[in-house]
């Protein structure tokens, strides 16, 4: 079946250094990708999001990537900060339908 | 605006028992879904609702999982009877339906309810 593989399971970053987190998708047919964060005991929150037109997307500290013909997209973090440190979940939909999750990233950032 | 509810929160339960969680997604938002998330892994799709359709469900366990959403507002899920492996949050989750009715658009979810199976 059709799945999202996402990379590194585990990171671990110095705060203000920069995180990144990739992930490779399945379904040629998969034309949005959002990120959701994720902290501990709490629901997931979308963070960004991109759609297949655009190859990429920059709110601030944040920014994603998106390569259609390798199927992957990256989430780039920039001047990360200890509340940046969570589970970060990428997943891919067509059309909003067949959402498929990562399997997550758990991100901590070291004061 | 309010978000997207779920009770119970927490459910206890013994295997071969039923269990029933309800949802109530953010006012006018058309789509829904029901999601597993084992601990440890991402959230699983098991069923998206259009309104007061359902639009996929091809991973729903349907021999022991149901989904109904009568009225195109509130949803429950049910399992039954439950097994050991159904321990995991189940979340509920809402999208604006956008143009086209395509649901591109952000998903909030609720606060979940944490099921365990014993």
């Amino acid at each position: 079946g059709e799945n999202v593989e996402q990379h590194p399971s585990t990171l671990s970053v110095q705060e203000g250094d920069s995180a990144v987190i990739k992930c490779t998708y399945s379904d040629s047919a998969s034309n949005y990708f959002p990120w959701y964060k994720q902290e501990l005991g709490k629901r997931p929150q979308l963070i960004i999001d991109i759609r297949s037109n655009v190859g990429e997307k920059k709110d601030q500290r944040i920014a994603v990537t998106l390569n259609k013909t390798a199927k992957h997209f990256s989430l780039h973090i920039t001047e990360t900060q200890p509340e940046d440190s969570a589970v970060y979940f990428c997943a891919a939909s067509t059309g909003g339908f067949k959402t498929i999750f990562g399997a997550g990233t758990r991100l901590f950032v070291k004061a | 605006e309010a978000g997207v509810a779920q009770s119970p929160r927490y459910k206890i339960i013994e295997k071969r028992q039923s269990v029933a969680f309800w949802c109530n997604p953010i006012s006018g938002h058309a789509t829904l879904y029901w999601y597993q998330q084992i601990l440890g892994q991402g959230p699983k799709l098991l069923i998206q609702f259009q309104n007061n359709g359902v639009v996929d469900d091809s991973q729903l366990p349907k021999d022991r999982f149901s989904a109904e959403r009568l009225k195109g507002v509130d949803s429950t899920l049910k399992i039954q009877p439950a097994k050991l492996e159904d321990s995991a949050v189940y979340l509920c989750a809402s999208s604006f339906l956008g143009l086209a009715g395509l649901s591109y658009n952000e998903q909030f979810f609720g606060p979940g309810t944490r099921l365990t199976v014993l």
